[in-house]
């Protein structure tokens, strides 16, 4: 059972250009949650999502950022105009649609996007 | 709000020594509360979660929490480290129900020395 996808492992954009990453939960997972990892800092909750909704958005910037979970194909981290503070590791995990398995999240290995 | 602070940013241990790393949290009801650990350049792992029941908890290469709800903490231990275990930790609170999100410390680097 293949883990978390997350593509591209590293990206690297000049200000001002979009920024596309991309999650592919694990199979039979229902939920995506992204996190951004500033740093020497710990990770933050930015957004979850399932499919076709999102379900919360508290800790995703009001500008710029968006995402996405198609019925078909990944979810997609989409930040428009990157800024140098973009830059960071995006993390995205996925877990069970059961409720009593829903905190159980499991983590892909990230995409670090470097800001130039 | 929910709040997780791990204070010591970095621990040196021996090889072999017993290691214990805190976590205290903030919340207002029973939280779940999680350990995870990264290696250089990887995603996180977890190692094991509190939900309820017994408060201490046995996770996988051998590390262990408990849960004290009269001091707020899930520290993490492990009475024999090996070199391999060298990584960062972060522990984490998930909000309640109906929300999914995690909420984590700062992590604590550990070295682990020959």
């Amino acid at each position: 059972n293949a883990g978390v996808m997350q593509n591209p492992r590293h990206l690297v954009r000049r200000r001002g250009q979009e920024a596309r990453l991309r999650c592919s939960p694990m199979k039979g997972h229902s939920h995506v949650y992204w996190y951004r990892q500033l740093p020497e800092e710990g990770l933050k909750f930015m957004v979850y999502l399932q499919k076709e909704n999102i379900i919360d958005e508290s800790g995703m910037p009001k500008e710029r950022f968006s995402a996405e979970f198609p019925k078909e194909g990944p979810s997609i981290l989409r930040i428009q105009q990157v800024v140098r503070g973009d830059s960071a590791a995006y993390f995205c995990a996925s877990s069970p649609g059961r409720q009593d398995l829903s905190y159980e999240q499991y983590f892909g290995p990230g995409t670090r996007l470097t800001v130039t | 709000a929910q709040s997780v602070t791990q204070p010591d940013i970095h621990i040196t241990v021996s090889e072999g020594a017993s290691l214990e790393l805190r976590c205290n949290y903030s919340y207002g009801a029973t939280p779940y509360l999680f350990w995870y650990v990264q290696s250089p350049g990887q995603g996180l792992q977890l190692l094991l979660k509190y939900f309820s029941g017994d408060t201490l908890v046995q996770g996988i290469k051998g590390f262990e929490a408990e849960f004290k709800r009269s001091q707020s903490s899930f520290n993490l231990r492990k009475p024999s480290v090996h070199w391999s275990d060298a990584a960062e930790y972060f522990c984490a609170v998930g909000a309640g129900t109906g929300a999914n999100n995690l909420f984590f410390g700062t992590g604590t680097r550990l070295t682990v020395i020959p």
